[in-house]
């Protein structure tokens, strides 16, 4: 299967910190990429669509401004989330949107903790 | 928009034995059924995935089986083994691999098999 590698695994840091996460497809051409966040013991809420070359969907809810989303070539997704808070502490997980026929495949997560 | 119910939340089971775990979708333009198991810490890895065309798919000791009528899909998992332990989520999708198509997750199953 697609090979997802996201960066970093593990970030904790001040609140008011911005936060870059990145999520590279490694095999294959990815014109989508998702955007999950994950609470303990708790399901996957996707939270944008990014779209490779245009701008990201967000899903009714998550703000824009706060959680920002680049896709600017077809291997590589960024996720910021600016000026974090402790509310914003979670688990962030990419996944590709495959190309053609291929199922989607994630990324081993980001646990971002907020102090 | 797609709502995706999972039964059991938790799920005990001895070595050897099987684990069903069930899913039941609302919106019947879906059309790919993933099934995730995710492990502490980690994203979610695909196990296995079935169309709408088909009505059960096997590999090796997992199966999944798909009732367009009535909505729901079911995993089994047979002779289980302790490394089978994980969370378990179904996912549905309008796509026809959901790789470009928004998934719908499912609220997960604990599965703990016990020695």
């Amino acid at each position: 299967g697609a090979v997802v590698s996201q960066h970093p695994s593990r970030v904790i840091c001040k609140s008011g910190t911005s936060v870059k996460i990145e999520c590279r497809s490694l095999d294959f051409q990815a014109t989508t990429m998702f955007w999950y966040r994950q609470f303990p013991k708790q399901s996957l809420m996707l939270m944008a669509t990014s779209n490779e070359g245009s701008k990201a969907t967000y899903e009714q809810g998550v703000e824009k401004d706060k959680f920002l989303i680049n896709h600017a070539s077809l291997t590589l997704s960024t996720l910021t989330v600016a000026s974090a808070h402790p509310e914003d502490s979670s688990f962030y997980i990419c996944s590709t949107g495959g190309k053609g026929n291929q199922p989607q495949h994630f990324g081993d997560g980001t646990r971002l903790s907020i102090l | 928009g797609e709502n995706v119910e999972q039964h059991p939340s938790t799920l005990s089971v001895q070595e050897g034995d099987s684990a069903v775990i069930k899913c039941t979708y609302s919106d019947s333009a879906s059309n790919y059924f993933p099934w995730y198991k995710q492990e502490l810490g980690k994203g979610p890895q695909l196990i296995i995935d079935i169309r709408s065309n088909v009505g059960e798919k096997k590999d090796q000791r997992i199966a999944v089986t798909l009732n367009k009528t009535a909505k729901h899909f079911s995993l089994h998992i047979t002779e289980t083994q302790p490394e089978d332990s994980a969370v378990y989520f179904c996912a549905a999708s309008k796509g026809i691999t959901g790789g470009g198509n928004k998934l719908t997750f499912g609220t997960g199953t604990q599965l703990k098999v016990e020695l």
